[in-house]
């Protein structure tokens, strides 16, 4: 039983253009989601979180929205740059703050 | 760089034979969460210590076993190992014991390898 699903392994984007990342969860439990950034032979780093009382939240060129009716979230980067060529991981927390992740996209932008 | 060391970076061993991977927290880190990651596929969450304390349980199989020493540093103890156990095992930190708003600082990951 998979709570935290990322149904696109990967994305091709060219640059400029908007790089849009899905991830649907199951859990209600879960309060705070996170997106990760993973570069290879890197571990991941933490890029932008929404509290589940939000629907938004913003950073630079980085927008998360969630849709909690819908148990839904998304990334979007704009405009999408080569060096965000990497492998996007979806996070789900719970209240005690059990982190459950994605499978990850890979995410190519294309020059 | 997070501040979370982990070491050895890679690991190849046999089947059947036991290995210890060693994390380092960022400093003032309480937590240190560790996470199997197979070929191709998520991270998947072991086990959760906080100051010394266990404090989360993951898919942990019964060969593995970890402990978090009074500095803090943490240890992931591979036994009997298996073909199936080669992945990446990644160590992070975090301020505090676990909570929602937590973010996860993570090492860089050993690449345990075994034939």
């Amino acid at each position: 039983d998979q709570q935290v699903k990322q149904n696109s392994p990967s994305l091709s984007v060219q640059e400029g253009r908007i790089s849009i990342l899905n991830c649907d969860y199951t859990n209600s439990m879960f309060d705070y989601f996170l997106w990760y950034k993973k570069y290879p032979a890197e571990g991941p780093t933490f890029l932008i979180s929404i509290s589940s009382i939000k629907d938004k939240n913003e950073d630079g060129r980085f927008t998360v929205f969630l849709n909690k009716s819908a148990k839904h979230l998304s990334l979007h980067i704009v405009p999408s740059q080569p060096g965000d060529s990497a492998v996007y991981f979806c996070a789900a927390n719970t209240n005690a703050g059990k982190s459950t992740f994605g499978d990850g996209t890979t995410l190519t932008v294309k020059p | 760089d997070s501040g979370v060391t982990q070491t050895p970076k890679h690991l190849i061993t046999a089947t059947g034979q036991r290995v210890t991977l060693r994390c380092s927290p960022r400093s003032g880190d309480l937590s240190v969460y560790w996470y199997q990651q197979s070929l191709d596929q998520g991270l998947q969450f072991l086990i959760q210590y906080y100051n010394g304390e266990e404090r989360a349980k993951g898919n942990i199989l019964e060969r593995f076993s970890a402990q978090q020493f009074p500095d803090l540093h943490s240890e992931l103890n591979l036994s009997s190992l298996e073909l199936g156990d080669s992945a990446l095992y990644f160590c992070a930190s975090s301020p505090q014991q676990g909570t929602s708003t937590d973010t996860q600082y993570f090492g860089p990951g050993t690449r345990l390898t075994v034939l």
